[in-house]
């Protein structure tokens, strides 16, 4: 069954510091993974794609990671600003003409 | 990237009227749109995908005479929530799909802004 499973759950960090979100899937067979964010009431925003030839995309503040092989991702978040408080999604696509697969999220809150 | 409207953002109806919800792609042609519906802290959970000139493919447990989904051109898709009550009150986003024939990533999805429907 095609999965993805996001950690933690919730995250609460300091204004400043940095991040770091996980991403484990089961989809197959692979295309692309995508990570989101999404602020409250608001559709998600596309911050990075990656596909199984690519290991890391930047994004501003913004780093992504996948190692195809273990199927795993991270999103890594550095100096950390109020604003980037939202949640923020991974998503997984199969090849062919298949749903997206969504994880749940992370609801990351940055506090002055 | 992409552009993908969605209209209105929020919309307040009383029980038992329809509301129409749409759905544009603004510089891009979709031949598939795709209908999520999303709780309070929940992640997004697919209600329909739908092929611009077909009939929409509903999710189990998706009623199709309820949300009623129309795709007439490559550019725009709209839900139709019939009768709506207040356990449809809901958090709605539209999506649509561009095939990348070249250069590999497959297919992309872009999102619309979503729209809040709150039902008294």
């Amino acid at each position: 069954k095609n999965q993805v499973e996001q950690s933690p759950q919730s995250l609460i960090i300091l204004e400043g510091k940095n991040c770091t979100l996980q991403c484990n899937y089961t989809v197959s067979p692979f295309s692309n993974l995508r990570w989101y964010k999404q602020d409250t009431g608001r559709g998600p925003v596309s911050l990075t794609i990656m596909t199984f030839s690519e290991n890391t995309k930047s994004n501003g503040r913004y780093t992504a990671t996948l190692d195809a092989d273990t199927k795993q991702s991270s999103l890594h978040i550095t100096a950390s600003q109020l604003s980037d408080s939202a949640s923020y999604i991974c998503v997984v696509s199969a090849e062919g003409n298949t749903p997206l697969v969504f994880g749940k999220g992370t609801r990351l809150s940055v506090i002055a | 990237g992409a552009v993908v409207s969605q209209h209105p953002s929020w919309v307040i109806c009383k029980s038992g009227t329809s509301v129409k919800i749409e759905c544009r792609s603004l510089d891009f042609q979709a031949t598939t749109m795709f209908w999520y519906r999303q709780f309070p802290k929940q992640s997004l959970m697919l209600m329909a995908t739908s092929n611009e000139g077909s009939k929409a493919t509903y999710e189990q447990g998706v009623e199709k005479d309820k949300f009623l989904i129309n795709h007439a051109s490559l550019t725009l898709s709209t839900l139709t929530v019939t009768s709506a009550h207040p356990e449809d009150s809901s958090f709605y986003i539209c999506s649509a799909r561009v095939i990348r024939l070249a250069g590999g990533g497959g297919n992309i999805q872009y999102f619309g802004a979503g729209t809040r429907l709150s039902v008294l």
